[in-house]
């Protein structure tokens, strides 16, 4: 079945930078969008931007622009977030959720990353 | 940018029907996605397209879109329906998605 796989759960120190990898399987990885959606604590969702997994072009929301990126490795069909030079605010769940289509919705979800950032 | 406006709760008794209501600036001209987030899980796609359900999620489940609102209807709630709802639109002009504020569905 379809089926997205997020890492495991993150404690960083303000400055720091983490990586957050997304292994999908059972289905073609090139095929779909891949975006990337933060969920800070008790707050609603938050969309971060996307990556074309074909051409690894990617794109990021307002607010989302210098600390973060976006990449690909097509071999292993994983997605990456990482995050540089950590910020208290930046404690939250990250998701990784494929697109069903240029404007369908999201289908399906990772399980969501927590990444907290605490000194 | 483009915003979405949802209540921040509903409350409906078992087996009663819950509409959770999304409005936008002629949301109707948009397709509408609707989530369902239970606590400490990842959301699920429940409507697409404005009204179309994925598979595996229950005909209980319906949406609609027009004018200025699109709405999530849940006919016959269960205790199992209580959670967060979120809708989600493409915004062309900011080639943006936007995510309503989200819906706490209370089951009383």
């Amino acid at each position: 079945q379809v089926q997205l796989v997020q890492s495991g759960s993150e404690l960083k120190k303000p400055g720091a930078s983490v990586k957050v990898s997304c292994k999908a399987s059972g289905y073609t990885f090139t095929s779909y969008a891949m975006n990337w959606v933060r969920q800070a604590p008790g707050q609603g969702l938050e969309w971060m931007g996307w990556i074309n997994t074909n051409t690894g072009n990617p794109a990021y929301a307002q607010g989302f622009t210098g600390r973060f990126v976006f990449s690909l490795d097509t071999s292993v069909t994983t997605a990456y977030l990482q995050i540089s030079s950590l910020k208290a605010e930046d404690t939250a769940v990250y998701y990784c959720a494929r697109a069903l289509g240029p404007v369908k919705g999201f289908d399906p979800w990772g399980q969501g990353t927590l990444v907290t950032v605490s000194s | 940018s483009y915003v979405l406006t949802q209540p921040p709760s509903v409350s409906v008794a078992p087996g009663q029907t819950a509409s959770i209501i999304c409005g936008g600036n002629n949301i109707g001209s948009k397709s509408v996605h609707w989530y369902q987030q239970k606590p400490g899980q990842a959301p699920v796609l429940v409507v697409y397209d404005d009204s179309v359900r994925p598979s595996g999620i229950p005909e209980r489940f319906s949406g609609s879109n027009s004018g200025n609102t699109a709405t999530l209807t849940i006919s016959r709630v269960e205790a199992g329906d209580e959670a967060d709802y979120y809708c989600q639109v493409w915004d062309s002009s900011s080639d943006h998605w936007v995510f309503g504020g989200g819906t706490k569905l209370t089951v009383l």
